[in-house]
């Protein structure tokens, strides 16, 4: 089983609807959450922190759920530029960064 | 400052012949990654560093793979002998865990073995 799981999507949607992308971790001693954004042939660049509480950033929501391992994001009012796969990312007290695999999002007129 | 910096930025070689990829990470960061990024097996962590020291390097897939980290401002991945599966594009990222836990990347070595 991998240390982190996505759903590899891909998932297609008009502008304007709402997503939701989940991941699940499977190391319980991890300490820190990210999703990240990687746009076709560039590097991953950090999208949003999770916090234990769940926090927003305009269109976007995180959620964790330590008791299930599960980490979530939400695109509200999605815009053709959010088209790109969304990584989630898991950091032990190691400091051992874990990516997913990934889910692509394409954003359609 | 100029961010993680990678070369080459485009590698085509035949197989057998040795490569050698470079990262320098951002100043002041403690952490230095190299991940390979493939369609088939997504962003895998080859090895990570602290402090220049290797701290895990379960993901080096062969013994055709090494990394050193010399010193605080410089890293290589090698591959030798290469061979075609070698072909993926290679990032280097660094973090200092004491900031905000951001893993900056490089913009990625793209390799590719004929």
């Amino acid at each position: 089983r991998k240390e982190v799981e996505q759903d590899p999507g891909p998932f297609n949607v008009p502008e304007g609807a709402t997503v939701a992308f989940n991941c699940t971790y499977s190391n319980s001693a991890s300490q820190s959450f990210f999703w990240y954004r990687q746009d076709c042939r560039k590097e991953p660049k950090l999208l949003m922190s999770v916090y234990s509480s769940g926090n927003e950033d305009g269109r976007f929501t995180a959620q964790l759920n330590r008791a299930s391992q599960y980490i979530s994001l939400l695109i509200r009012d999605s815009k053709l530029s959010d088209s790109a796969t969304y990584l989630c990312v898991v950091n032990t007290n190691a400091g051992k960064s874990t990516f997913g695999d990934g889910t692509t999002l394409t954003v359609k007129p | 400052d100029a961010g993680v910096i990678q070369s080459p930025r485009h590698e085509v070689t035949e197989m057998g012949q040795e490569v050698t990829l470079r990262c320098k990470p951002i100043s002041g960061h403690d952490y230095l990654f190299w991940y390979r990024q493939t369609m088939m097996r997504g962003l895998e962590l080859l090895i990570y560093f602290n402090n220049n020291v290797p701290i895990d390097d379960s993901g080096m897939p062969e013994d055709r793979f090494s990394a050193k980290m010399p010193n605080a401002s410089f890293s290589t991945l090698k591959i030798q002998p290469s061979e075609p599966r070698d072909s993926a594009v290679y990032f280097c990222a660094s973090i200092s865990r004491s900031d905000t836990g951001e893993l900056f990347f490089g913009e990625g070595s793209r390799l590719t073995v004929l």
